[in-house]
């Protein structure tokens, strides 16, 4: 069974800092990885994909992949109090169906 | 307006009780899942449909069906619920294997 860990589990930040969030999947054969962003009481929304080695900016996101250690990253700058969620990293792979299966989550609290 | 609904927003029923969870998607997406989410534990995949007819089980199946009869309509069906299936149940549409999934407003289900 594919597991997909994240960390850490919470992370508290200052308005206008940066934070960074871990993603690692114990399936060689995961090829996409997602991360969704899940506000209190709502449901997950993509906040960015990647599916190649490198980086992919949008905005203030960098999300970051290395596919030979299967980890990826997110980085938050410039954090805004609305940035505080829920932060699920997703992973699929093709041979398994490409069932998506997402982390445990980080907490994210960004204080003003 | 892409729109996955989920029916109800709220249930409570007893234990032993049959429950019918209900999603539809006005995307004609062909990829539908149901997940549930519970306090640490991020979103678990119960059943994914690639689909009419078409459903593979996830990481979770025991104790729950599915039923996809239309490709816009996908229910999950818990037989005699027990009181450990209380969650929030999530479903979710995407175009395709690796694709953007789209997530319900979930359905909070409360087993006495």
């Amino acid at each position: 069974q594919q597991k997909v860990q994240q960390s850490p589990e919470s992370l508290i930040v200052p308005e206008g800092g940066m934070a960074s969030l871990n993603c690692t999947s114990s399936d060689r054969n995961v090829d996409y990885f997602w991360w969704y962003r899940q506000h209190s009481g709502k449901s997950p929304k993509m906040l960015m994909s990647i599916f190649s080695n490198g980086e992919k900016e949008e905005g203030r996101f960098t999300v970051h992949l290395n596919k030979a250690s299967l980890h990826t990253s997110l980085h938050i700058r410039d954090s805004q109090p609305s940035d505080s969620a829920l932060y699920l990293c997703a992973a699929s792979n093709p041979a398994g169906g490409y069932k998506v299966v997402f982390g445990s989550g980080t907490r994210l609290l960004v204080s003003p | 307006d892409m729109k996955v609904t989920q029916m109800p927003r709220y249930l409570i029923k007893r234990m032993g009780e049959n429950v019918l969870l209900e999603c539809g998607q006005d995307m004609s997406h062909e990829t539908m899942y149901w997940y549930r989410q519970d306090p640490g534990l991020g979103l678990q995949l119960i059943y994914i449909s690639y689909d009419v007819d078409s459903n593979s089980e996830g990481d979770i199946p025991k104790g729950y069906r599915v039923s996809r009869k239309k490709r816009e309509h996908f229910s999950l069906i818990l037989d005699s619920a027990k009181t450990n299936q209380t969650s929030v149940y999530f479903c979710a549409s995407s175009s395709g294997t690796a694709e953007t999934l789209y997530f319900g407003s979930g359905t909070r289900l409360t087993v006495l």
